[in-house]
């Protein structure tokens, strides 16, 4: 198994809109509708706010939002605010009870 | 208000075993809602699941380490834990517990804050 491939970094700047792509195979994000993708901020727990490709859990922003087409996952965020600044990681199931990680991007608001 | 904490040495010598705890509060490891996981962040790198395991002790493990990861539960101290054998430096990561719901659903909807490990001699 090989990482999603993220973007190492995305910035923007405040109000305007970031899109991370997440790139994987067609024996992961391909196949599976079993996105998720996760805030870390510094010192805090790593947060979901995506799951299921495009599912908000219950207080998550609608500012963030999100889609798949293909072997390709994106996540948008809109509005962007400093708040928004941390580091972004997608997540897709794989098979056979695995799943698999990107590596990472680093959202800055200018 | 449902909390994973994880705990451990932070350094551990090579080829010795890597032990971890997560804590569970709020919510008991035997609920047939959730499975137990453990995830890791080596330093500058992305995040590698490791494992999981359910209430009926069922595990799975992250290929790539399946040879050297342990996951049990404890259900009498309402925790869960890792063992990774044989570490090399390459194991230094940060090591985040969290849960998913059960359901072939696959995402983690809470995580520990995470406890850092150092391979070193």
């Amino acid at each position: 198994q090989s990482a999603l491939t993220q973007p190492a970094s995305v910035s923007g700047s405040p109000g305007q809109s970031i899109t991370i792509s997440c790139t994987g195979t067609s024996g992961d994000i391909g196949t599976f509708k079993l996105v998720s993708w996760y805030q870390f901020h510094p010192g805090a727990g790593p947060k979901l706010i995506i799951y299921e490709v495009n599912k908000r859990p219950s207080g998550v922003s609608d500012r963030f939002s999100a889609s798949k087409s293909g072997n390709t996952a994106s996540l948008t965020i809109s509005g962007l605010q400093a708040e928004d600044e941390a580091d972004y990681f997608c997540c897709s199931y794989a098979g056979f009870a695995t799943v698999i990680f990107g590596g990472g991007t680093k959202v800055t608001v200018l | 208000q449902v909390q994973l904490q994880e705990s451990g040495p932070g350094l551990v010598k090579p080829s010795e075993t890597l032990s971890l705890t997560c804590n569970v509060s709020g919510v008991s490891v035997t609920n047939d809602t959730y499975y137990w996981s453990w995830i890791r962040q080596p330093p500058g790198r992305g995040l590698e699941w490791i494992g999981y395991i359910y209430y009926t002790e069922t595990t799975g493990s992250n290929p790539s380490l399946k040879s050297r990861v342990t996951i049990s539960l404890d259900t009498s101290k309402n925790h869960f834990s890792l063992k990774l054998t044989s570490v090399t430096a390459a194991d230094t990561a940060v090591y985040y517990c969290a849960r998913f719901p059960a359901g072939s659903r696959w995402f983690f909807d809470l995580w520990g804050r995470g406890t850092s490990v150092t391979v070193s001699s």
